[in-house]
């Protein structure tokens, strides 16, 4: 059964460090390329960036100055930081798949969501 | 980025009744294998985003033969044929060619 699970931290105070960890279950986890996307009231649904089982990654232009992500294939496992975080970042995050691997080319998906995990930033 | 336009914003349907969204991008969505990477998805009220098409007419496993996606270039439709009592929810278009991948704002589906 593919299954993706998050969990992190869900209220943080401004400039602290949004940390946020989701684990793949049921797929191939180096057949796909990871990412991070976000909603708010405000802004919508917002794709934060994407990573790859090597660890290569693509950032959004918009936040790129403040995110890291990371992978341990492992655990098949993503991680997400957004350092400096401000009440605009507050959202539902989820990860989801951006890319898989279909017969010998890589093609674009967001097929498979985690449960979302709210994060709140309120002094 | 790529501006996703959708309209309407709300979309109150009679049960049984049709029921279409439409999408407009601000580039063309052909990317350079050929493929357009337009996805929809259903977002009910809690719950994750759902991708019901891709590639702008290809409907995922499990989805409905109701939903139709359709378009080119710039222009692109969701319909539903007979909208059911499950089909309530906001709904939005998605396109994936360009970097960052971007979403419109969403159109409500609710039942007259």
């Amino acid at each position: 059964q593919v299954q993706l699970q998050q969990w992190g931290a869900g209220l943080l105070k401004p400039s602290e460090t949004l940390s946020l960890t989701c684990a793949v279950y049921g797929v191939s986890f180096s057949s796909y390329y990871w990412s991070w996307v976000r909603q708010s009231p405000g802004k919508g649904l917002e794709c934060i960036g994407e990573i790859n089982h090597t660890g290569g990654t693509n950032y959004n232009p918009s936040l790129r100055s403040r995110v890291t992500m990371s992978v341990d294939t492992s655990k098949s496992q993503i991680s997400l930081r957004l350092s400096s975080v401000t009440a605009a970042d507050t959202a539902v995050y989820y990860c989801t798949d951006s890319y898989y691997y279909n017969s010998g080319r890589w093609e674009r998906a967001f097929d498979l969501w985690g449960q979302g995990t709210v994060v709140t930033v309120s002094s | 980025d790529v501006v996703m336009t959708q309209s309407p914003l709300s979309l109150p349907v009679t049960l049984g009744q049709p029921a279409s969204i439409s999408c407009r991008s601000s580039q063309s969505l052909v990317y350079s294998d050929g493929n357009t990477y337009l996805n929809w998805f259903q977002q009910r009220p809690g719950q994750s985003p759902r991708r019901l098409v891709y590639k702008v007419s290809k409907r995922d496993s499990g989805v409905p033969e109701r939903f139709s996606g359709s378009g080119s270039g710039t222009d692109f439709t969701l319909k539903i044929s007979r909208v059911e009592a499950e089909d309530v929810g906001i709904y939005y278009c998605m396109q994936a060619t360009h970097w960052p991948p971007t979403f419109g704002g969403g159109t409500k589906v609710e039942i007259k």
